[in-house]
């Protein structure tokens, strides 16, 4: 079955414009999480969603970033007022949630943004 | 979620097995161990996962010691397209977020 989709997969913006990056998780998956990997580094967490829950915000780094989901589907993060430090790939990745064995997220193929 | 120790690198043959070690004496009854894998410039992909016994998929194996202090994944026949970055995770599934973290790995690189 199909996996994890984002899009764009590459984006460039100017420092001060706002982006906002899309994710498709696998159908059927509740959960889905942000993360955030600047280059040589290991996943930063951002947010994490699942079902109708309040989303877990704890990662986020600032107000300027923001994120919602559609019930159980597409997800998108915001990045408002862009500055150099946000230039990153943003990873998607999606899980079936929850449960008392093991939870496996898969991951999308990213969004490589680059703030100039 | 418990800690775990890799070696930075390692070296392995095209055709031949990978065996990439992994140490996690903290572990508790309750936490999985899971290996992911990083390809430059993709996201990271779920390879495989276990608790006690032995597991095998279509992609690699997972040998578990008794002890559960240690773990080896195996890629029996390792392709160029096996060339990436190595990640094992100890954890247990809870209420709420599973913030994955991931170590240093290990850099796997097969050589022609």
């Amino acid at each position: 079955g199909a996996g994890v989709s984002q899009s764009p997969s590459n984006k460039v913006t100017e420092k001060g414009k706002d982006v906002e990056l899309r994710c498709d998780p696998i159908s059927g998956h509740t959960a889905l999480y942000w993360y955030r990997q600047r280059l040589g580094q290991g996943l930063e967490f951002l947010i994490y969603f699942q079902g109708n829950s309040a989303p877990d915000k704890s990662g986020l780094p600032s107000d300027r970033f923001s994120a919602e989901r559609t019930g159980e589907s597409v997800s998108t993060l915001t990045i408002q007022r862009t500055q150099q430090e946000d230039s990153a790939v943003y990873l998607c990745a999606s899980s079936l949630g929850p449960r008392r064995s093991a939870e496996t997220q898969y991951f999308g193929p990213g969004t490589r943004l680059l703030v100039l | 979620d418990a800690k775990t120790t890799q070696p930075p690198s390692m070296d392995c043959a095209e055709g031949r097995a990978a065996n990439l070690p992994c140490n996690h004496s903290t572990i508790s009854g309750n936490e999985y161990v899971y290996w992911y894998r990083q390809i430059h410039s993709q996201g990271p992909q779920y390879i495989i996962h276990g608790l006690k016994n032995n597991e095998t998929n279509e992609m690699a194996s997972l040998i578990i010691t008794e002890d559960r202090k240690s773990s080896t994944l195996i890629l029996p026949h390792a392709t160029l397209r096996d060339t990436a970055v190595y990640y094992c995770i100890v954890r247990f599934s809870i209420q709420g977020a599973q913030k994955l973290v991931f170590g240093q790995g290990t850099r796997l690189t097969i050589n022609p």
